[in-house]
């Protein structure tokens, strides 16, 4: 069955940019119709859905961090990552990927998630 | 702020039937999904579509849609069914993009 697992640094400094990865195992990310996704949660708060790749390679991002965010996927190691710029406190969270079925918009697997925090 | 709309929290009795909803414009045109998580865990999807369950999801739950609300209701709720559920379906401005409610907060008494 296919597992989700997020890495990166779980300490990003304010200004820098938070790099995560997301490795796709059990399954090929090249394979199916799915979208590779990335929402994050602050502590206490709902989920944000923050964008996402599509197999072909088209991505969308959330209007409101569009400016600062890039997803990109990588076929050779199955994986796909999210950059974000230019993070502040606001951007502490965990941070989940997930893999979104094209047919049904449905989160059908979801990373256990990874805890980022924006600090000096 | 969501686009769509969940109240924070709802309780129920031991084995009575819950309904959680969720509101929005977009809930006109396309299905909620609907996803269950506990403390420190990952969200885990519950419903999605009409009314489909993932497997290993017990058929007491169900979802429904009417106008702009999408429905999760817990038919005979179990105290391990005490979470934070949240629906989520695309944004309003025509550009597909995914959008999740608030959360609603789950008390089985």
């Amino acid at each position: 069955q296919v597992q989700l697992q997020e890495s990166g640094p779980g300490l990003v400094k304010p200004s820098q940019t938070l790099s995560l990865t997301c490795t796709v195992s059990g399954g090929s990310i090249s394979s199916g119709s799915y979208y590779w996704s990335w929402i994050r949660q602050p502590a206490g708060k709902g989920l944000e859905w923050i964008g996402r790749i599509y197999t072909s390679g088209s991505t969308n991002y959330n209007p409101s961090l569009k400016s600062r965010v890039t997803i990109s996927v990588d076929t050779s190691k199955n994986q796909f990552s999210l950059k974000l710029s230019s993070v502040t406190a606001a951007d502490t969270a965990v941070y989940y990927c997930a893999r979104r079925v094209a047919a049904t918009s449905a989160f059908d697997i979801w990373g256990q998630g990874t805890m980022v925090t924006v600090s000096s | 702020s969501s686009e769509l709309t969940q109240d924070p929290a709802v309780s129920v009795a031991l084995g009575q039937t819950v309904r959680i909803t969720c509101q929005g414009d977009s809930l006109r045109s396309y299905y909620a999904s609907w996803y269950q998580q506990k403390p420190g865990q990952a969200p885990v999807l519950v419903i999605y579509g009409k009314n489909n369950r993932p497997s290993g999801i017990p058929d007491r739950f169900s979802g429904s849609s009417s106008g702009n609300t999408a429905s999760l209701t817990i038919t005979g709720a179990q105290a391990e069914d005490e979470a934070d559920y949240y629906c989520n379906s695309r944004d309003s401005s025509g550009n597909h993009l995914d959008v999740f409610g608030g959360g609603t907060k789950l008390t089985v008494l």
